[in-house]
């Protein structure tokens, strides 16, 4: 069973660089047709898809986003990442990483996920 | 991006009792859905994966149906560990988007 783990600073500066990783174990991440996500959520808010980079070499963000956000993979160290710059309030939440699935064309879903780790963005 | 709309966007039921989420997208979808469990100051939880696929582990109570822009999860006899906010999600298009949840409490 792959496991996930979020890390990262826990405070980050207005007008400064988000930057969180996620290592996974039990699984190597550079195997089989996954593609590893990160999700984020607001206290008290829904769910918001940030992007995805597959082991295919597929990379997808969210177009909210796209201007500001970065992923990339490290198979060595068995990690992914996310970089999102120019953070502002409206950034602060728990961010999530996630392993998603292929289940037939198109058919998508994350079927492991980190416990999260809050990132709050304030001077 | 593909709008999805859960309703209700609450609900209180009893245990034993059957109940049901609809989920709408603004699109066809075609069975490009999912939904997932979140528990409080949890991560979410895979349930259904294409529209009606019941992910390995999770309770057989729970079910999902629908295809195109029609969407239901149900719990066939509410358990008081169903305590939980319920979020449908697309993949047919990305962004993947997700529904507003809907959180399920018991009487």
């Amino acid at each position: 069973q792959v496991q996930l783990q979020e890390s990262g600073p826990g405070l980050v500066k207005p007008s400064e660089t988000l930057s969180l990783t996620c290592t996974v174990s039990g699984g190597s991440i550079g195997s089989g047709s996954y593609c590893w996500i990160w999700i984020r959520q607001p206290a008290g808010k829904g769910l918001e898809w940030i992007g995805r980079i597959c082991n295919s070499g597929t990379t997808n963000y969210n177009p909210s986003l796209k201007s500001r956000v970065t992923m990339s993979l490290d198979t060595s160290e068995n990690q992914f990442s996310v970089k999102l710059s120019s953070a502002t309030a409206a950034d602060t939440a728990v961010y999530y990483c996630a392993r998603a699935a292929p289940g037939g064309y198109n058919i998508w879903s994350s079927d492991s996920w980190g416990q999260g780790t809050l990132v709050t963005v304030s001077s | 991006d593909i709008q999805m709309t859960q309703s209700p966007s609450s609900l209180s039921a009893s245990v034993g009792d059957r109940v049901t989420i609809t989920c709408r997208a603004s699109q066809s979808i075609s069975k490009n859905l999912s939904w997932y469990q979140q528990k409080p100051g949890k991560a979410p939880k895979l349930l259904i994966y294409g529209a009606s696929s019941l992910h390995s582990g999770v309770p057989s109570r729970f079910s999902g149906s629908g295809s195109g822009t029609d969407f239901t999860l149900t719990i066939a006899s509410l358990q008081p560990e169903d305590l939980a906010t319920y979020y449908c999600q697309q993949s047919d298009s990305i962004p993947w988007t997700f529904g507003q949840g809907t959180k399920v409490e018991i009487k």
